[in-house]
């Protein structure tokens, strides 16, 4: 499987401040997801990140609040801009395995950003 | 009505016990259904996929998918300790689209 490294593994915030996650893969990969897992929501996918183009954002996210960046095939970040508590959640990055060469299975995430905002 | 529906438990079940999963969706595209386990503090972990109506197993696991009845489970046989986690259900439309959507996830706890 895929290798993929978050960081930070958790961070705590203050309101109003931005936090920018990282995320590595071991592997080249065109597309790279980022999801967001509230507490006691199912996971909601935020944005694909597309190396080479503007990230595409699902309803209901917004790339000044979500920006990201993707500078190459095995790289991406996600900043969450302007904390407040409604945004304490973990935050997860997964690849298609396909993408990397690897067939017959699905998706892989990465350990996942807690972040907590005070 | 959301578009995939887990019964988010908790349930608790003791060790060798038979374990039962469900989900069910209303978007009839779905094609691809996936379980993950999520272990405290952890990202999802795949466990096991399937892409068409009927079982699939694997040791102690079977991945059962209705899709006349749009419902998905996943068995546990002989349930461990070891087994006590979340398990999320997700499902995807296939073709290009690689987007998941997820059920809330079953917590479940089996004591020893």
């Amino acid at each position: 499987s895929a290798v993929i490294s978050q960081k930070p593994s958790r961070d705590i915030c203050q309101r109003g401040t931005s936090l920018t996650i990282q995320c590595q893969v071991d592997s080249q990969v065109t597309m790279m997801f980022w999801y967001r897992q509230q507490p006691g929501q199912s996971l909601t996918l935020i944005a694909t990140a597309n190396q080479g183009s503007e990230a595409t954002y699902e309803s209901g996210f917004v790339i000044d609040k979500f920006p990201i960046s993707r500078p190459n095939l095995t790289f991406s970040t996600l900043t969450v801009s302007n904390l407040s508590p409604e945004d304490s959640s973990i935050y997860l990055c997964s690849v298609p395995p396909w993408d990397s060469g690897i067939m017959d299975t699905e998706a892989f995430f990465g350990q996942g950003t807690r972040l907590t905002v005070v | 009505q959301k578009e995939v529906e887990q019964d988010p438990g908790p349930l608790s079940v003791p060790e060798g016990a038979i374990v039962s999963l469900n989900c069910t969706y209303s978007n009839s595209a779905f094609q691809y259904f996936m379980w993950y386990r999520q272990y405290s503090r952890k990202g999802p972990e795949l466990l096991m996929y399937t892409y068409s109506s009927g079982n699939k197993e694997d040791g102690r696991f079977t991945a059962q998918v209705d899709k006349s009845s749009k419902y998905i489970s996943l068995f546990i046989r002989d349930s461990q300790p070891s087994d006590s986690a979340t398990y999320l259900c997700a499902m995807r439309s296939g073709g290009s689209n690689y987007k998941l959507t997820f059920g809330k996830g079953t917590l479940l706890t089996v004591n020893p």
